[in-house]
C-alpha cells in the first residue's frame, strides 16, 4: 500500500538551533509533497508546496530562508527548520500526493519542541 | 489565498445519535473539499472528500454535502460511536490551482462522543 513516512517522529532543539525533517513516499511517486504545520491549538498552516518540474512555492509568512527545502526525487524531501525558536513548536506534517487530481496522504509528523 | 470557517469547534453527541460539522469557503474558484480525522498523537487521516461536481457523496456512515452557491459543505457522521471521537478537518482545494495537494484548512472540530 501507499505510505508515508516522516523522521523522526519527535525532536527536540534549542533556541537559534536548526533541525532537519525528512518525508518518504513509499509504493507511489509523489508528484507533489506540501509540508504543513500544526501550531498548538492551531490548525494547518501550508508552509511550502514542491510540485515536479515546478519551483518550490512557499505561502505567506514561510520563507525559503527559513524552511529551507529539498526534493531530489519524486519518493523524497526534506524540510529544515533554521534558528528555530518557540513560534516554530508544532507538529510538522508532509502530505505527498500520487497526482494532481489526488488528496495528500500525510505522514505521521515530525513534532518540534524547541527549549 | 482561501479562507476556510469550521464550525462548531466543540461537539458533543450521545452514542447513536448523529454529528454534523459544517464549513464555509470565500473562493467560488475552490473545487476539492476533503475531510480528514486526527485522533490525539496521531496524523490526519482523509475519510470522505467531494468535488465540486457533486452535492452529496456517502460512504460508511459518512455524509458530505457540498452547496457550491452558498459555499457550503458539511460533515455528517450517522449512528456516532465512542471510536468516532477525535478531531475533524475540514479543508479546500486552494483557488486557482490544479495541485491538490495545497490546501487550507478549517480551525477543527473537537467531536466528543459519550455513552
Amino acid at each position: 500500500g501507499a505510505l508515508v513516512y516522516q523522521y523522526p517522529r519527535r525532536t527536540i532543539c534549542k533556541s537559534g538551533t536548526s533541525m532537519r525533517m525528512e518525508c518518504q513516499a513509499v509504493g507511489f511517486q509523489a508528484t507533489s509533497v506540501a509540508w504543513y504545520r500544526q501550531s498548538p491549538q492551531k490548525t494547518f498552516e501550508l508552509i511550502a508546496l514542491s510540485t515536479v518540474n515546478s519551483a518550490i512555492k512557499y505561502e505567506q509568512n514561510f520563507t525559503q530562508e527559513k524552511f529551507p527545502i529539498s526534493h531530489p526525487n519524486l519518493s523524497f524531501s526534506s524540510m529544515t527548520v533554521l534558528n528555530a525558536y518557540l513560534e516554530d513548536r508544532g507538529l510538522y506534517l508532509c502530505g505527498a500526493s500520487r497526482d494532481r487530481g489526488q488528496a495528500p496522504l500525510f505522514g505521521e509528523g515530525t513534532r518540534l519542541s524547541v527549549l | 489565498g482561501e479562507q476556510v470557517e469550521q464550525l462548531p469547534s466543540i461537539l458533543r453527541v450521545q452514542e447513536g445519535s448523529s454529528a454534523s460539522i459544517n464549513c464555509t469557503y470565500e473562493n467560488s474558484a475552490s473545487n476539492y473539499f476533503p475531510w480528514y480525522k486526527q485522533e490525539p498523537g496521531e496524523n490526519p487521516k482523509l475519510i470522505i472528500d467531494i468535488r465540486s461536481n457533486m452535492e452529496r457523496k456517502q460512504t460508511q456512515g459518512l455524509i458530505v454535502l457540498l452547496d457550491k452557491k452558498a459555499k457550503r459543505f458539511s460533515l455528517h457522521i450517522t449512528d456516532t460511536q465512542p471510536g468516532d471521537s477525535a478531531m475533524y478537518f475540514c479543508a479546500a482545494s486552494a483557488a486557482g490551482t490544479q495541485v491538490v495537494g495545497q490546501l487550507t484548512f478549517g480551525r477543527g472540530t473537537r467531536l466528543q462522543v459519550y455513552a
